[in-house]
């Protein structure tokens, strides 16, 4: 079957820097996600990997490693409004996207 | 840009009645659209896919005669919820795919539906 893990709660402190990992089972690959989804909204974009390797953007990196089937997201600087759900998604063969369960980052001052 | 336009935002409905959930991409042609559903702390689940102009493809366990999905035009898809039963209620989301080859997804702001 087709599997994506991501912790279920992550705790930081404002200023400070976190990594979100994400492991995944699919059938094929065509490209990896980030998403951001606060409480009651829909989710919005922040990263696409399909090759290995770092992407950076602003204060939000993700890596990818195909062989391995990891990927992280990197939020540095923490502001308390990145407090959020982060949703990795993976496309697979047929190109549907197939959701992790998202982790709740809860920031502290 | 990429701009997708859900409507209602929420809406409350009676027990046996029916809800339509619309749609829209605002700046641009989307000729594949899904609708997923999410329950409290749970992720997107995929309900159907569809596409303009033909019928949707609905993902397992997920009854078509209910969750009724129409493409009608390459900016419109509707979800109408039909005989709503409080275990409806959740949270529905779309997202709309551009033509051609398109990585992101482009989500509408969603619609909290409560049935009552």
């Amino acid at each position: 079957g087709q599997n994506i893990d991501q912790p279920t709660e992550m705790t930081a402190t404002e200023g400070a820097i976190v990594q979100i990992n994400c492991t995944y089972q699919t059938s094929g690959f065509n490209g990896l996600f980030w998403y951001q989804q606060h409480a009651g909204e829909a989710p919005t974009f922040l990263s696409y990997n399909v090759l290995d390797g770092l992407e950076e953007k602003g204060r939000f990196s993700s890596f990818l490693s195909r062989s391995k089937g990891y990927s992280y997201l990197l939020l540095k600087e923490l502001q308390m409004k990145d407090s959020a759900s982060y949703l990795c998604a993976v496309k697979d063969s047929n190109y549907q996207l197939i959701w992790g369960a998202g982790t709740k980052l809860i920031i502290k001052p | 840009g990429a701009v997708v336009s859900q409507h209602p935002s929420w809406v409350i409905c009676k027990s046996g009645t029916s809800v339509k959930i619309e749609c829209r991409s605002l700046d641009f042609q989307a000729t594949t659209m899904f609708w997923y559903r999410q329950f409290p702390k749970q992720s997107l689940m995929l309900m159907a896919t569809s596409n303009e102009g033909s019928k949707a493809t609905y993902e397992q366990g997920v009854e078509k005669d209910k969750f009724l999905i129409n493409h009608a035009s390459l900016t419109l898809s509707t979800l109408t919820v039909t005989s709503a039963h409080p275990e409806d209620s959740s949270f529905y989301i779309c997202s709309a795919k551009k033509t051609g080859f398109e990585t992101e997804a482009f989500f509408g702001q969603g619609t909290r539906l409560t049935v009552v």
